[in-house]
Order: structure tokens, then sequence, then C-alpha cells
């Protein structure tokens, strides 16, 4: 079973400031982790994932995140958040290639303050 | 970019009633999702479909739930006897390939009011 919390409900950050939104995991094989962000009356959008490689991957509109294995975390932040940014977050994971299958957290709230 | 397109954007329908919701993939993409996310909960995966055929499904896709690729273009969740607790926002999504390599677009959803 595999299984995902975002524990905060909602994060409040003054535009400029760095940001970040908390992720944590559970997965018994290898985890296949996502983030994405949902704009109000839209869909979700892929921002970045995680497969193999490099600790620190970048995703769009300057977002990354950093995987840490041994605290099975996966914190997606941003140096300097915009007004724009505010929506709401979900991270994702899956543990086998099905990316379609993927387990979601319960979602994140950003606000971003002028 | 490219859109998956969803439509109606809202629907309401009566305890008992049918429902198909539609969605209209990303052109060159092969694979297709359906997931729901009640109100306040997390989104959830209901079943993934690939060569005319359901691939993966949910526990919670039963047998009220079936997908249909009518056409080249379509992709339909229909509902055959909704329940009030079929009541959520359904999105579609759609990708050119399966594995965690390819990226999931969704569309903006469809918003099922059952009552």
């Amino acid at each position: 079973a595999q299984s995902v919390a975002q524990p905060e409900d909602q994060v409040n950050v003054a535009e400029g400031n760095p940001l970040t939104v908390k992720c944590t995991y559970s997965v018994s094989g290898n985890p296949y982790l996502f983030w994405y962000v949902q704009y109000p009356n839209r869909g979700l959008q892929f921002l970045l994932k995680y497969i193999t490689g490099d600790n620190l991957v970048k995703g769009s509109y300057g977002f990354e995140a950093e995987f840490n294995k041994s605290q099975t975390s996966f914190h997606l932040k941003k140096p300097s958040a915009l007004v724009s940014d505010s929506a709401l977050y979900f991270c994702a994971v899956s543990d086998n290639t099905n990316a379609g299958k993927s387990t979601f957290g319960d979602g994140t709230t950003l606000t971003v303050k002028p | 970019e490219p859109e998956v397109t969803q439509t109606p954007s809202h629907q309401v329908t009566q305890m008992g009633q049918e429902v198909i919701l539609r969605c209209v993939p990303i052109s060159n993409h092969l694979y297709f999702y359906w997931y729901r996310q009640i109100l306040g909960q997390k989104v959830e995966f209901l079943v993934s479909f690939y060569n005319n055929e359901i691939s993966e499904k949910s526990e919670i896709f039963d047998d009220q739930f079936s997908v249909e690729r009518p056409d080249g273009s379509n992709f339909t969740l229909k509902i055959r006897s909704t329940k009030l607790e079929d009541s959520a926002m359904y999105f579609c999504a759609s990708s050119a390939g399966q594995t965690t390599n390819e990226k999931l677009f969704f569309g903006s959803g469809t918003q099922l009011s059952v009552l």
C-alpha cells in the first residue's frame, strides 16, 4: 500500500519570501513522486516529478522539490513566492511505473499575500 | 499547451439516474484516466484505460461505473444508477505513455451533484 501525507492544510507566505509545502510518503517499493497544482475551476497541472537521479528536481514556474529518502519526504519549494502561486497543491506517489495510478495527498492551500 | 476538455462543467441529477461524463483527451495520447474528488477530500484514482480496455481500476470503480471510448476522440465515464455519495468532482486525464516518464494532463473537471 502507498500513502501520502501533507501535514499542513494551509500555508501562508508573503510575496517575495521563500515557500515550502511539505509532503511525506510511504511506499513499499521505489517511490515515484509528483507535485500538481490546482487553480480555481481548473484541473490539476503537473509541476514536477522525481523518478530517479538527482534528489533536487526542478519543475514548472520556478518550483523545485527535494527528495529525501531517509526522511521519506518530497517537500515543494520556491525561493521567492508570487501572489499568482496561490493555489491548491497536491503531492502524489506511485510505487510502480503507472503514473496514472498515483495516490494523492489531501492537498495544501498556499496563499501568497502581497 | 494542449488541453484535456471535459463536459459538462456541472451536472445535476436525481438519485438512481444514469449520467455520462464526457472527456476529450489530447489527440495523440494513448492512456486515459478518471479520478474523483469528493468535496474536502483527496483526489482518488478510479480507472485507467488503454487500447480500448480497462488496464487498472480501483475498488471505487464497481459495477455501477463503466468507461468507453466510443469514437476516436471522446472518453466517457458512465454511472449507471447514481447514489448520493457519487457527488464529487470528476477529473479526466490523459498521457502519451503509461510510465512515470510521461506527464499526465488533466481536464478541469465535471462537478456532479446527485440529489
